[in-house]
């Protein structure tokens, strides 16, 4: 089973600004990376896929990047609406598909 | 657009067995698009895959459940099962139904989720 890593368990940053949240996999999985967003009460949403393509309706100030082991996603200028816990999500070969632990989003 | 609703009871005695039903509307449970999966989040942590399922009910089961469960499909009820055995508090979740993009392996529709209990 691939372990999933991200980094920092939680991070602070004030409106406006830029988030860039990390995912390491034990093992390689390619491009097979995805990130998702959810918000209190609420389910996942899918934002990437591929590990940089946004699925419909993702805004582009949302972007994803890297391959093999490490990735990223990165938000530019923050919206309020972007707090919340994101989660990558590997799907390389076969399943489990993990998902790593959450970076929780908080406003500063 | 792909919709699914979870149902089924909220409470759970210690040792009982878990089943939800997962009911899927506005496309084809049938089409091959999709492997059709259950995900759970116990409160305030992580999601955990439990197994999915395809149209033609081959599945894929998390090892570390694989010994409890079964997941089913009926087709004629556009809607497919989940059933957990030996249930314990470790069990108590918030479960998630979910289709996987059969290409991309992501889950781009869930059902709104719901919350189990496991106790006496």
């Amino acid at each position: 089973e691939i372990v999933m890593t991200q980094s920092p368990a939680t991070l602070s940053v004030s409106p406006g600004e830029r988030a860039t949240l990390s995912c390491r996999t034990s093992q390689s999985v390619g491009h097979n990376l995805a990130w998702y967003q959810q918000k209190p009460g609420q389910a996942p949403r899918l934002l990437i896929y591929g590990s940089s393509t946004r699925a419909i309706g993702i805004p582009a100030r949302f972007s994803g990047g890297g391959s093999g082991t490490e990735f990223t996603l990165t938000i530019l200028s923050l919206q309020s609406e972007d707090f919340a816990v994101y989660y990558c999500q590997h799907y390389n070969n076969r399943p489990p598909y993990t998902f790593g632990q959450g970076t929780k989003l908080e406003i500063k | 657009q792909v919709q699914l609703q979870e149902s089924g009871p909220g409470l759970v005695r210690p040792s009982q067995t878990l089943s939800l039903t997962c009911t899927v509307s506005g496309g084809s449970i049938s089409s091959g698009n999709y492997y059709w999966t259950w995900i759970r989040q116990p409160a305030g942590k992580g999601l955990e895959w439990i197994g999915r399922i395809y149209s033609s009910g081959s599945t894929n089961y998390n090892p570390s459940l694989k010994s409890r469960l079964t997941i089913s499909v009926d087709t004629s009820k556009s809607h497919f099962s989940l059933k957990l055995t030996s249930v314990t508090a470790t069990d108590t979740a918030v479960y998630y139904c979910a289709s996987e993009d059969s290409v991309w392996g992501v889950y781009d529709h869930w059902g709104q989720g719901t919350l189990v209990t496991v106790s006496s």
